[in-house]
């Protein structure tokens, strides 16, 4: 079975430009939940979605917006680009919530310049 | 709101020794969960251990065993028989129960194997 996947990998881009990153999760799997990873603020929760809807959401401005579609690939935005939102953004999914075992995927490394 | 503390930023272990790696969590939930994940240098994050708070035992996964204090908040990590494969960051984290389940991290623990 096919692990989830994240395109692009690498990403760089400007302050004010846009940014849309994009994850597969496992086939079967309906949840799919957003993190970033910096190395001053650790691991965040940014949002979930499940079956389309977003289900759960973090501390994050509204710059920040995902979607998920009918097969359960998911997209994340971020608008208005800032130094600040250089990091690693990993997605994960799992069967049906975060109390199921999240599997990860190897993230896309966003800098902004 | 839930939150995960891990007051050990670097750990060293010598190979096939035993090492602790501890970790606290706040909660006001009943229904929740623990979870302590590895990430490798360069490599995706995988789950080493699972724990469900009303569980009593403590999870075990090979070499891989838990330590789940509830009444004192506490969930330590014990890898035996220590590997090179082992090294990685590993970070605690822990969810409420239900569809309104998020992991919280805690900040992580970088484990060096050592010859």
């Amino acid at each position: 079975k096919a692990g989830v996947t994240q395109t692009p990998r690498y990403l760089i881009k400007t302050r004010g430009q846009q940014v849309t990153l994009s994850c597969s999760p496992i086939s079967g799997h309906r949840s799919v939940s957003w993190y970033q990873q910096t190395p001053g603020q650790g691991l965040q929760f940014l949002f979930e979605y499940f079956s389309e809807t977003q289900r759960n959401k973090g501390n994050f401005p509204g710059r920040f917006s995902g979607r998920q579609f009918s097969n359960s690939r998911s997209e994340m935005n971020v608008s208005t680009l800032e130094l600040g939102d250089s990091a690693l953004y990993l997605c994960a999914s799992s069967l049906r919530t975060a109390t199921d075992t999240q599997y990860f995927g190897p993230g896309t490394r966003l800098t902004v310049l | 709101a839930q939150t995960v503390t891990q007051s050990q930023p670097e750990m060293s272990v010598q190979e096939a020794e035993t090492v602790t790696l501890s970790c606290t969590y706040d909660t006001s939930e009943s229904d929740y969960y623990l979870f302590w994940y590895k990430q490798p240098p360069s490599r995706q994050m995988i789950l080493v251990i699972r724990q469900e708070a009303y569980k009593q035992q403590n999870a075990t996964e090979n070499r891989f065993s838990v330590n789940f204090q509830k009444a004192a908040k506490s969930f330590s990590l014990k890898i035996s028989d220590s590997q090179l494969g082992d090294a990685a960051m590993y970070f605690c984290a822990n969810t409420r129960g239900g569809t309104a389940s998020k992991l919280t991290f805690g900040t992580g623990t970088r484990l060096q194997v050592t010859l």
